[in-house]
């Protein structure tokens, strides 16, 4: 199986940068992916990693290790906008299928 | 806006009764998805169809059942309907069966059993 942890809840301030963690354990790893989802409305997507490294895009970063089976999403120059779930997902290699596994989603709260 | 419908998007009913939900994919996905989102609990994926055909399952009670449609629509069976299904369904779709990249998803379906 799959088991994908990462913080429940964050909170940060306005235009700060906050890295929001996440760990996994699987088997036939073939990607890590982070959406966001505000409540009640689709994740949408953020940012995938498939090798090691750093992948930018805007205010939003994404690095992973696959070794250390970890992966952090950057954000930087919060906004308020930003509160939101922040959820990261493993995509498993199955025979004709493109599956991803959920964590639990990390609430985070920007304050002023 | 992601380009993947669901409908309806709220829909209320009792224990014991049947609903479909209805998930229409972007245009030119082949590949359906179903999750299921209860609250405080993460995506939990149920099950694929790729042009029509079953391709992977995830954890999809017997009570539920799915099917993609030759226009490539999908459609979600729960039955026996429990208090515990009241979630947040989703739908995404990606063009690829395989090693595709991101999966689009729709605005949700969400389900209260009362």
């Amino acid at each position: 199986g799959q088991n994908i942890d990462q913080p429940t809840e964050m909170t940060a301030t306005e235009g700060a940068i906050v890295q929001i963690n996440c760990t996994y354990q699987t088997s036939g790893f073939n990607g890590l992916f982070w959406y966001q989802q505000h409540a009640g409305e689709a994740p949408t997507f953020l940012s995938y990693n498939v090798l090691d490294g750093l992948e930018e895009k805007g205010r939003f970063s994404s690095f992973l290790s696959r070794s250390k089976g970890y992966s952090y999403l950057l954000l930087k120059e919060l906004q308020m906008k930003d509160s939101a779930s922040y959820l990261c997902a493993v995509r498993v290699a199955q025979t004709g299928a493109n599956n991803l596994f959920f964590g639990t989603g990390t609430r985070l709260t920007v304050i002023p | 806006d992601s380009g993947v419908t669901q409908t309806p998007k709220h829909l209320i009913t009792a224990t014991g009764q049947r609903v479909t939900l209805r998930c229409s994919p972007r245009s030119g996905d082949l590949s359906v998805y179903w999750y299921q989102q209860s609250l405080d609990q993460g995506l939990q994926f149920l099950i694929q169809y790729y042009n029509g055909e079953e391709r992977a399952k995830g954890n999809i009670l017997e009570r539920f059942s799915a099917q993609q449609f030759p226009d490539l629509h999908s459609e979600l069976n729960l039955s026996s309907l429990e208090l515990g299904d009241s979630a947040l369904y989703f739908c995404a779709s990606s063009p690829l069966q395989g090693l595709g990249n991101e999966q689009f998803f729709g605005p949700g379906t969400r389900l209260t059993v009362l």
